[in-house]
């Protein structure tokens, strides 16, 4: 079963920044926390990983709580393209990669 | 390399026909995974393998399903006698190693339609 807690959907306008959270009050010392997005009739995609420290890359943030229980993805400034849904999933080593039923990210013109 | 490729990108079938899906992931990666999704639903886990053994299969794989990855590089999911609730969008990932702070790369899936 998925680890993870995610609000089932969201609503953003274009061009203003989108903060997903996401629960894990499970989560393990050795659990790193993954971030991927599945576009309408695509195979899901990374967005970003993190283990204890914030992160960055070209695509979004991961901002990590300091007892590692919750995370929220940040899209800096979302675009239409953003609209898909996204999956907060925990992978320790040897895992395979579960997922919940994620966030359905709208984004409004 | 083009990423991971599945084939064939839609199957429909009638009922009680085998159908083989092929999944090719990309190059050198070890690990590599089998998932199903039903419209409005996340992935569901099916079965991995790292390189060639099979390392665990999901209580949704019955009997009817078998996967295979000969020589640890291209797999192929089998479903025999299928049935109308097999039908879903067939997921193919794979991922360099087994270590969690890897990410792992998807197909764009074989979607089944049995009839």
């Amino acid at each position: 079963d998925a680890k993870t807690t995610q609000p089932n959907s969201m609503e953003s306008n274009e061009e203003e920044p989108v903060h997903l959270p996401c629960n894990h009050s499970t989560i393990s010392g050795t659990d790193y926390i993954h971030w991927y997005r599945q576009l309408p009739s695509q195979g899901p995609e990374y967005v970003i990983h993190g283990l204890t420290s914030n992160v960055n890359n070209r695509m979004a943030s991961l901002a990590i709580a300091e007892d590692r229980k919750s995370s929220t993805l940040i899209l800096h400034r979302a675009t239409l393209r953003d609209a898909a849904v996204y999956y907060c999933i925990l992978r320790d080593r040897d895992d395979k990669i579960i997922f919940g039923k994620g966030t359905r990210l709208h984004i409004l013109p | 390399d083009t990423g991971v490729s599945q084939d064939p990108r839609h199957k429909i079938t009638k009922r009680g026909q085998n159908v083989t899906f092929r999944c090719d992931p990309i190059s050198e990666h070890n690990r590599l995974y089998w998932y199903r999704q039903t419209l409005g639903q996340g992935p569901e886990f099916l079965t991995y393998f790292q390189n060639e053994a099979q390392l665990e299969k999901s209580r949704l794989l019955s009997d009817r399903f078998s996967a295979e990855r000969p020589k640890g590089s291209f797999s192929t999911l089998e479903i025999q006698r299928t049935e109308q609730g097999d039908s879903a969008m067939y997921l193919c990932a794979s991922s360099i190693s087994d270590r969690a702070n890897t990410e792992a790369f998807f197909g764009q899936g074989t979607r089944l339609t049995v009839v």
